[in-house]
């Protein structure tokens, strides 16, 4: 059962454009919610992570959106630039664990 | 700061065999866990350890197991080994608590023949 989904797969973006990643689970019991970049060869980066109790959060060029009545969250990166290329994962963690519950990833390429 | 060290970084064993992985967390970080990545089945959870006990483990089967040291470190272990378990198993520390965040290793990319 596949817990968090995440969509688009894949991803074009001009340069300067934005991307955007939706995300959306089932299990209420999450509790926080990160966002992982993982670049060819590499294991995933903590880039960004938000809570229930706030509605967005922004750091830089990225921002994640949650609503929680809806269970959906997403990433924008904004002004996106070639060396943003790379897969982003959606993830969950419940209270009950310290376990992260993954998207299936989105493989965004961003052309200059 | 030295981060997450996983090694090997590349092992091709044949199938039965048997392959033991590495970890080595971010200093004062107690808390290990495994991922499994592949094309397929995407990030799956395998199981965390916290000072020495498996706090939590995923829905695997037993021929796949793990263990941590008093240092921290921690090894992963399959047994009897199948084509369907290449993959890259990542590892990551935390101190315990997912508000701390995970810091994920390169992996390990496993084949097998």
């Amino acid at each position: 059962q596949q817990q968090v989904k995440q969509s688009p797969q894949s991803l074009i973006v001009q340069k300067g454009g934005i991307s955007i990643i939706n995300c959306a689970y089932e299990n209420t019991a999450f509790d926080y919610f990160p966002w992982y970049q993982q670049f060819p060869g590499k294991g995933p980066a903590l880039l960004i992570a938000i809570r229930p109790d706030v509605s967005e959060k922004k750091e830089g060029r990225f921002t994640i959106s949650f609503n929680k009545s809806a269970k959906q969250f997403s990433l924008h990166i904004m002004d996106s630039q070639p060396g943003d290329s790379a897969t982003y994962f959606c993830a969950a963690v419940g209270s009950a664990g310290n376990m992260l519950t993954f998207g299936g990833g989105t493989r965004l390429m961003v052309k200059p | 700061k030295a981060g997450v060290t996983q090694t090997p970084r590349y092992l091709i064993k044949t199938r039965g065999q048997q392959v033991t992985l590495s970890c080595s967390p971010i200093s004062g970080h107690r808390s290990v866990s495994w991922y499994q990545q592949t094309p397929g089945q995407g990030l799956q959870f395998l199981f965390e350890y916290f000072s020495e006990t498996q706090r939590n483990k995923g829905n695997f089967p037993g021929r796949f197991s793990g263990r941590q040291f008093s240092n921290s470190r921690s090894e992963m272990n399959v047994s009897t080994l199948e084509l369907g378990d290449s993959a890259l198993y990542l590892c990551a520390s935390s101190r315990g608590s997912p508000a701390y965040g995970y810091t994920f290793g390169s992996g390990t990319r496993l084949t097998v023949v």
